[in-house]
C-alpha cells in the first residue's frame, strides 16, 4: 500500500536561509508522482512543486528545488531564500497507478514551518 | 489565490443537522475530489467524480454523505445528519485529467464545526 511519511513535526528557521523538508514514501509501482504542497492559516492548500518518478533532474519552481533520491524513496523539499511568508505546514503526497487509474493523492503528516525575521 | 472556489468557508452546525458545502473546480477541470482533513492535519478521500460521473467513493460517504456534481452547477458535498465527528476542514480539488500523473488544485476549505 501506498504510504508517504514526513518525520519533521515542526521547523522553525532565520529568514532569507534555506530549509530543507524531508519526505520518504512507499509503492510498489514503478512509476508514481509526488507533489509538495503548502497550506496556509487561512486552511488553503497551495500547490507549490512536482516531480515525475521517470525523471532524473530534481524539479525546480521559483524558490522551491526537490531532491529525488528514488534508490532512498526520498523527496526532499528545499526552499532558498525563505520569506516570512512562506511560514505554513508543508504536505508531501503521492499518487501512483498501482492503486486506480481514479488514483487519489495519499498525503503525509506535514511538517510545520516558521520563519522568523 | 485558489480558482477553486468553495463556500462556505465556515458552517456551524448542531449534531442532526444537515451540512452542506459547495464546491467550483477550476475552468475546465472535469475531475473533482473531496477530502476530509481533521484536527491532526489527516487527509480522508471521500469521493471524486469526473464530470456528473461519481468514480470512486468511500464506504462512509455511502451512508451520511452524499455528493453530486450537475452539469452547469458547482459540486456539492452534503451530510444528512452532522455528527461531533464530522468536524473538520472538508476540501474540494479538481484537475485536468483523471490519470495519476495530473496535479490537483485546491480550494481554501469549508470548515464544518458540529456542536
Amino acid at each position: 500500500a501506498q504510504k508517504v511519511t514526513q518525520t519533521q513535526t515542526s521547523i522553525s528557521v532565520m529568514e532569507k536561509t534555506t530549509v530543507t523538508m524531508d519526505c520518504v514514501y512507499e509503492t510498489r509501482d514503478s512509476s508514481y508522482f509526488l507533489f509538495w504542497y503548502k497550506q496556509t492559516a487561512s486552511g488553503e492548500i497551495v500547490f507549490l512543486i512536482r516531480q515525475d518518478s521517470y525523471k532524473k533532474e530534481n524539479a525546480t519552481e521559483g524558490h522551491y528545488s526537490l531532491n529525488f533520491q528514488k534508490p532512498k524513496s526520498s523527496i526532499g523539499l528545499i526552499i532558498t531564500a525563505t520569506q516570512i511568508e512562506d511560514s505554513a505546514v508543508y504536505f508531501c503526497a503521492m499518487r501512483d497507478l498501482a492503486s486506480s487509474s481514479f488514483s487519489k493523492l495519499v498525503f503525509g503528516q506535514g511538517t510545520s514551518l516558521s520563519v522568523v525575521p | 489565490n485558489s480558482k477553486v472556489i468553495q463556500t462556505p468557508r465556515y458552517l456551524v452546525k448542531g449534531q442532526g443537522q444537515k451540512a452542506k458545502m459547495r464546491c467550483i473546480p477550476e475552468k475546465g477541470h472535469p475531475v473533482v475530489f473531496w477530502y476530509q482533513q481533521n484536527k491532526n492535519n489527516e487527509f480522508k478521500f471521500l469521493i471524486n467524480f469526473q464530470n456528473q460521473e461519481v468514480l470512486q467513493q468511500i464506504d462512509m460517504t455511502e451512508k451520511r454523505f452524499s455528493a453530486e456534481c450537475p452539469s452547469n452547477s458547482p459540486c456539492s458535498l452534503e451530510i444528512q445528519s452532522s455528527e461531533a465527528g464530522d468536524s473538520a476542514l472538508y476540501l474540494c480539488a479538481s484537475s485536468l485529467r483523471t490519470i495519476s500523473g495530473n496535479t490537483l488544485y485546491f480550494g481554501e476549505g469549508s470548515r464544518l464545526i458540529v456542536v
